[in-house]
């Protein structure tokens, strides 16, 4: 299976601990998307990259959160500093950008970040 | 932010169409309208998407009203494995950021 990606699947840590998240997206797609989701709520877009280039921040996306893609591949997502209120799905999707918006992004499964 | 209305859910018996509205009344000339389900504990799943004319595609059809201010899924004959939230979005931007509301659940029952 070539899908998207995500590891861990599951994650808990301790308030104020550091959580690093990776997902490597389908090898040709070079859009990379991060969402958050909630119980119960649709997905939040979080940030986007096109190749490496990191071009739109949520401002959910706070301080204490980073997110890069260094060569264009993978990606990481890391929360500093966790708080209770960054238990969420964490999702991630990639497209190619050869069609616009008129092209289908494919999700991960997701990794479940539990803060105790 | 673009957004959709649809309702909260439905229900459905298991071999019948299942009709999912989906309101997006400031939609633009060049706005896609896009539709993802998600699935318990799954990440979005993409169902469909078209601009203008109705589209059929093996999971499902879109039929696109013709002042494009509104849309419907149709899911031809529901099974059990169909019971999820379904997600109507417009991508307004050209390298489309997803912009998901809340939503419709679907029920299917046997």
């Amino acid at each position: 299976d070539t899908g998207v990606s995500q590891n861990p699947r599951h994650k808990i840590t301790k308030r104020g601990q550091n959580v690093t998240f990776r997902c490597d997206p389908i090898s040709e797609h070079n859009r990379l998307y991060w969402y958050r989701q909630t119980l119960g709520q649709g997905p939040e877009f979080l940030t986007y990259f096109q190749n490496e280039a990191q071009l739109e921040k949520s401002r959910l996306l706070s301080d204490r959160f980073s997110a890069e893609r260094p060569k264009g591949s993978f990606s990481t997502l890391e929360i500093q500093r966790t708080e209770q209120g960054d238990s969420a799905m964490y999702l991630c999707a990639s497209s190619s950008s050869s069609g616009g918006s008129n092209t289908e992004a494919f999700f991960g499964q997701g990794t479940r970040l539990t803060v105790v | 932010d673009a957004k959709t209305t649809q309702p909260n859910s439905m229900e459905s018996n298991e071999e019948e169409p299942v009709h999912l509205p989906c309101n997006h009344s400031t939609i633009s000339g060049t706005d896609y309208i896009h539709w993802y389900r998600q699935l318990p504990s799954q990440g979005p799943e993409y169902v469909i998407h078209g601009l203008t004319s109705n589209v059929n595609n093996r999971m499902a059809s879109l039929a696109i009203a013709e002042d494009r201010k509104s849309s419907t899924l149709i899911l031809h004959r529901a099974t059990l494995r169909d019971a999820a939230v379904y997600y109507c979005m417009m991508t307004t931007d050209s390298w489309g950021k997803l912009q998901f509301g809340a939503g419709t659940q679907v029920v299917v029952t046997p």
